[in-house]
């Protein structure tokens, strides 16, 4: 596709379960960002992918987030033990060129809406 | 700590009003500024800007950017129901693991027909 895919579009789950979110990048694409985005607030960086280089976790907020990518391209967060304050639309994002790159724009993926009971 | 403010944090205006959107920034190794327009769920990209003075416009958007007061504004002229959204702000850098954004937490537009 032309863009970036996520999966789902909405996820209803009960507290305490464990949650997976995915995120098809923009092919080509070396950077991938998450982000979460609670009810009428702005953006909060979770983590960041490039290419190889280790991950840049320092925006998840317990260690009940995690976040793979593998192959350089699919990436997965996973939520375990949700919490009802998980809630959130956790949107996904790539761009063109990491580390070093003039520019950072970054291309967003519908999200995905999580709704813990 | 980086930090992106965006005012006012909500707006209403009729149809054919003109409106400006205020960011400041405080983001160290500051490359770019950002604007995005979000309706629904993912924001789309409006605007990039990496020199001060420069306006750039799409349309009935224009935006420009002053580095040494760490600010942006994003006006928008003749407004249309269509434009209402969350328009973001977020400012780009690099740390060591790459560029980031940081973004502000958004200006609420809404305009009446």
């Amino acid at each position: 596709g032309a863009g970036v895919s996520q999966s789902p579009s909405n996820k209803v789950t009960e507290k305490g379960k464990d949650v997976e979110l995915r995120c098809d990048p923009i092919s080509g694409h070396t950077a991938l960002y998450w982000y979460r985005q609670s009810l009428g607030q702005g953006l909060e960086f979770l983590i960041y992918f490039q290419g190889n280089s280790a991950p840049d976790k320092s925006g998840l907020p317990s260690d009940r987030f995690s976040a793979e990518r593998t192959g350089g391209s699919v990436s997965t967060l996973t939520i375990q033990r949700t919490q009802q304050e998980d809630s959130a639309v956790y949107l996904c994002a790539s761009s063109l060129e990491g580390r070093g790159a003039l520019y950072n724009e970054q291309f967003f993926g519908p999200g995905t809406r999580l709704t813990v009971l | 700590e980086d930090k992106v403010v965006q005012s006012p944090l909500s707006l209403v205006v009729h149809e054919g009003d003109t409106v400006t959107l205020n960011c400041s920034y405080e983001v160290t190794n500051f490359r770019s500024l950002l604007w995005y327009k979000q309706e629904k769920k993912a924001p789309t990209f409006l605007f990039m800007l990496t020199s001060s003075g420069i306006e750039k416009k799409s349309g009935r958007l224009s935006s420009i950017l002053d580095k040494k007061e760490l600010f942006s504004i994003l006006n928008i002229t003749a407004t249309q129901t269509g434009d209402s959204a969350v328009y973001l702000c977020a400012a780009g850098y690099d740390n060591n693991a790459g560029n980031m954004l940081t973004f502000g937490g958004g200006t609420r537009l809404m305009v009446k027909p």
